[in-house]
């Protein structure tokens, strides 16, 4: 099962920020939050990650509590092309490997002209 | 370019034929991962392998199948042992050699078994 939660769907207005929440409260010490997106019927692509502190790169916003049981991914300026699903991942580490990316259902953003 | 290869990108096929779905990376990855989706639905994974000859059932193993005998490719096999194939297929990779990089997805496959 996924280690996170988010709700199933949010609106936003076009040039508006879309803030997207993620809980994650059993997340351990090692792991990090991952961000995706899936445009309809293509791969997810990815946006953003981190572990405690609060990441940006030219996509978005990552704002992970101090406590990180809880993330919120920022679109600081939301256009119909971020119309997607949004995934909120955390990514399992055991050893020096990877561990498998666990899905769950994710949030539905759309964006309103 | 760099990049993972999903083939082919809609696939059809009788009930009861097993098919195979090609996944090759050319980015060095060392972790490979295969998913279904269905409509309206999230990610479940299928199998993973984390290094060459090695694989691990995922959530939703059941009728399927997976080889890993060269680093770059990871195909899938749909058994006629699996109840409902049709799906959107997705493959995906990661490195191992870092702590926290991300996975690269290929675009899918839609199998459709009639």
């Amino acid at each position: 099962d996924a280690k996170t939660t988010q709700p199933p769907s949010m609106d936003c207005a076009e040039g508006r920020a879309a803030n997207l929440p993620c809980n994650h409260s059993t997340i351990s010490g090692n792991e990090y939050v991952y961000w995706y997106r899936q445009i309809h019927s293509q791969g997810p692509q990815y946006i953003i990650h981190g572990l405690k502190n609060n990441e940006t790169n030219e996509m978005a916003s990552l704002i992970i509590t101090e406590d990180r049981k809880s993330s919120t991914l920022i679109l600081p300026h939301a256009t119909l092309r971020d119309t997607a699903v949004y995934y909120c991942i955390v990514r399992v580490n055991y050893g020096g490997s990877q561990g498998n990316l666990i899905f769950g259902k994710g949030t539905k953003l759309s964006v309103k002209p | 370019d760099g990049g993972i290869t999903q083939s082919p990108k809609y696939l059809f096929r009788k009930e009861g034929q097993n098919v195979t779905l090609s996944c090759e990376q050319n980015l060095n990855h060392d972790a490979m991962y295969w998913y279904r989706q269905d409509p309206g639905q999230g990610l479940r994974l299928i199998y993973y392998s984390q290094i060459v000859n090695d694989f691990q059932k995922g959530d939703i193993a059941e009728g399927y199948s997976v080889s890993r005998e060269k680093k770059e490719s990871f195909p899938l096999t749909v058994t006629s042992a699996q109840k409902n194939p049709t799906a959107f297929y997705l493959c995906a990779s990661s490195s191992n050699r870092d702590s926290n990089t991300e996975a690269f997805f290929g675009q899918g496959t839609r199998l459709t078994v009639v």
